[in-house]
This record gives C-alpha cells, structure tokens and sequence, in this order.
C-alpha cells in the first residue's frame, strides 16, 4: 500500500493567492483528517470526513478555508485568499472504521509558506 | 472535553539508555484509546505504540512500552536502549470510543527527545 498521499509537498505562494492542497486516502478506508501543524498552536484538527461527507468542521480557522471530498480517493484544502499566518506544515490521515482502535495513518504533509 | 497534557517540553537522553515521556489526559469516558506518536525531522508521523483502555495489560513493540494508569489517567512512554533514530517529537493522542460518535483524536503539544551520542 502507498500510504496517504499528499501534494504538493512544498507550496510557496504570495499573500492573496489561493492555495490548493491535495490528498489521496490509503485505499478503502472511511475517515479523513485535515490537521494544520505550527510551532505556536501544535497540531490541530480542521475538518474530517466518514464516507465523503464532512461530519466535523469546528476547527476550521475561518471562511477563507474549505475543503471537499468529491470520492472516497480524493480530497482537497483550499484557502482563499492566503494569508502569512497561514504558513504552516498540513497533514491528512485517513483510517478506517473497522479497523481496530482506529489509529490515523498520517501522510507527509504539504509545507505551505505564505509571503 | 477531553484533554492531553504532556509536560516536558523537551527531554534528552544518552544513547543506549533508557527514557519516560510522561501524558496526562481528562476524560469522563471509561472506555478510549491512547496513542504515542513519533515524528522525526522528516516530519512523518508515526505510530509508535497505541493501548485500549479495556486492557490492563500495558501495550509493547520492542523497545517501547507503556505503563498505562488508568485511575491516574496517566500514559508514560517508556524507551529502552534508546537508539540516534529515536531522536523526533513525540505526541500522545487520545481517542474516543466509537460509540460516543466522534472520531476526533486530540492530540498532547509533544515532547522533543534528543539521543546523545
């Protein structure tokens, strides 16, 4: 298996720009997270979905972020306009229901530098 | 809601030696699950080790263990003959019971360990 799959793995962009972060899920599993990583706010869940369907956005910073999952395969974050206090390392994971104590397998994470 | 604390910042230890990363979390749930993560300068987050806390029998993989005290709500990492590839972040998450219909993780704010050659 490939594990999750995320890109790009390094997205530098200027402040106004949308930004567009993709994320393929480990293949037949259920749940997808979207968590933003900083050095002041540590890891934070934004938004996570069951069957495609979003189920939990109470941790999304604002209305400048949104994030869709058109199939169980694909998945994306998109923030518009960026912001610099938006630079931050982002992660997905996905896991799946029946799987045990559920652990999340986390992808790479795209690190995004807003100037 | 339920909360993880971990309360060292930072920690080093000497190679070969042995190292606790302590967590604390508060929950009114009986039954949950606790992860420890690791997360090397690569930034890829890794399971190290997780507990169902039904079990009373302390979850091991290899050189790492937990001792898990649930009255205390307390989930310490052990790492023993601690190794330079052990050197990374680790983060505690504990994780609801499927049946409370949340599948949120919450996450500790890390531990950094530092392996000393």
């Amino acid at each position: 298996d490939a594990g999750v799959i995320q890109s790009p793995r390094h997205e530098v962009t200027e402040m106004g720009q949308e930004v567009t972060l993709r994320c393929k899920p480990i293949s037949g599993h259920d749940y997808l997270f979207w968590y933003r990583q900083t050095m002041m706010r540590g890891l934070e869940l934004l938004i996570y979905f069951n069957n495609n369907v979003p189920i939990d956005d109470s941790g999304m910073p604002e209305d400048r972020f949104s994030a869709k999952m058109p199939n169980a395969s694909f998945s994306t974050l998109k923030i518009q306009p960026s912001e610099p206090r938006d630079s931050a390392v982002y992660f997905c994971a996905s896991s799946y229901r029946r799987d045990g104590p559920y652990e999340q397998y986390f992808g790479p994470g795209t690190r995004l530098t807003v100037t | 809601a339920q909360t993880v604390t971990q309360s060292q910042p930072e920690m080093s230890v000497q190679e070969a030696e042995t190292v606790t990363l302590s967590c604390t979390y508060d929950t009114s749930e009986s039954d949950y699950y606790l992860f420890w993560y690791k997360q090397p300068p690569s930034r890829q987050m890794i399971l190290v080790i997780r507990q169902e806390a039904y079990k009373q029998q302390n979850a091991t993989e290899n050189r790492f263990s937990v001792n898990f005290q649930k009255a205390a709500k307390s989930f310490s990492l052990k790492i023993s003959d601690s190794q330079l590839g052990d050197a990374a972040m680790y983060f505690c998450a504990y994780r609801s019971p499927p049946l409370s219909g949340t599948y949120k993780y919450i996450f500790g704010t890390g531990t950094r360990l530092k392996v000393l050659a």
